[in-house]
């Protein structure tokens, strides 16, 4: 089975903080995104990277930037936390092509 | 951004009634797939369709593609408690999901 395990469930921060979610996938996949979960709104996606050091901006990257050093691990990272990114974080991983994508628990994030 | 709208956003029905989630696109679609989350839990992938027109089952869920590639649609029969959850459409560009807002079911025992 496929596993994408994002390193902490809950966390909560203070405004300013840096903050890093991190998302590691175990199938070797090449791509890995990281969404983000609102009520109303959905699955919005922030980045996108397709290979190592690989990376695309989503719908909504403002505040965000990504690393991808390694094809199992995809961070997420909170330049200077703000009360509007309090939110459910998603990393997602799936294999090249249009195929299904994988997500982990989700990591709902809190900033104060 | 690329927008994928689904409606309606809530549904409440009684169990055993039946469920419908419509997902629309202004632009044709090369494909799309749905996913239920629920919940407390992760989106999890259901299904793909391709084809136009194409009509897919898994149990009580019924998945239909439009002839055009602008629509899609997911309907449950006879729901139960299981059922509950919130559904999403998605469409692929350039191997990026992207989704809908979601339907969230209720399901009143």
């Amino acid at each position: 089975d496929v596993k994408v395990t994002q390193s902490s469930r809950y966390l909560v921060k203070r405004t300013g903080e840096k903050v890093f979610l991190e998302c590691v996938q175990d199938m070797d996949h090449e791509n890995m995104f990281w969404y983000r979960q609102d009520p109303g709104l959905g699955l919005r996606l922030i980045y996108f990277s397709y290979d190592v050091k690989m990376k695309e901006k989503g719908d909504i990257p403002e505040g965000y930037s990504v690393s991808r050093e390694k094809k199992e691990r995809f961070s997420l990272i909170l330049e200077s936390a703000s009360t509007n990114q309090t939110s459910m974080y998603l990393c997602a991983s799936s294999p090249g092509g249009p195929t299904e994508a994988f997500f982990g628990q989700g990591t709902r994030l809190t900033v104060v | 951004g690329q927008q994928v709208m689904q409606i309606p956003q809530y549904q409440h029905v009684q169990e055993g009634e039946d469920f419908t989630t419509y997902c629309n696109s202004s632009t044709t679609l090369s494909n799309i797939q749905w996913y239920k989350q629920r919940p407390g839990g992760h989106p999890v992938f259901l299904i793909q369709l391709v084809k136009s027109g194409e009509v897919k089952k898994q149990k009580r869920l019924t998945f239909q593609f439009g002839e055009a590639k602008k629509n899609s649609s997911l309907h449950i029969t006879a729901t139960q408690t299981t059922d509950v959850g919130t559904y999403f459409c998605g469409k692929t560009s350039y191997d990026k999901v992207i989704f809908g807002p979601g339907t969230s079911l209720s399901v009143i025992p």
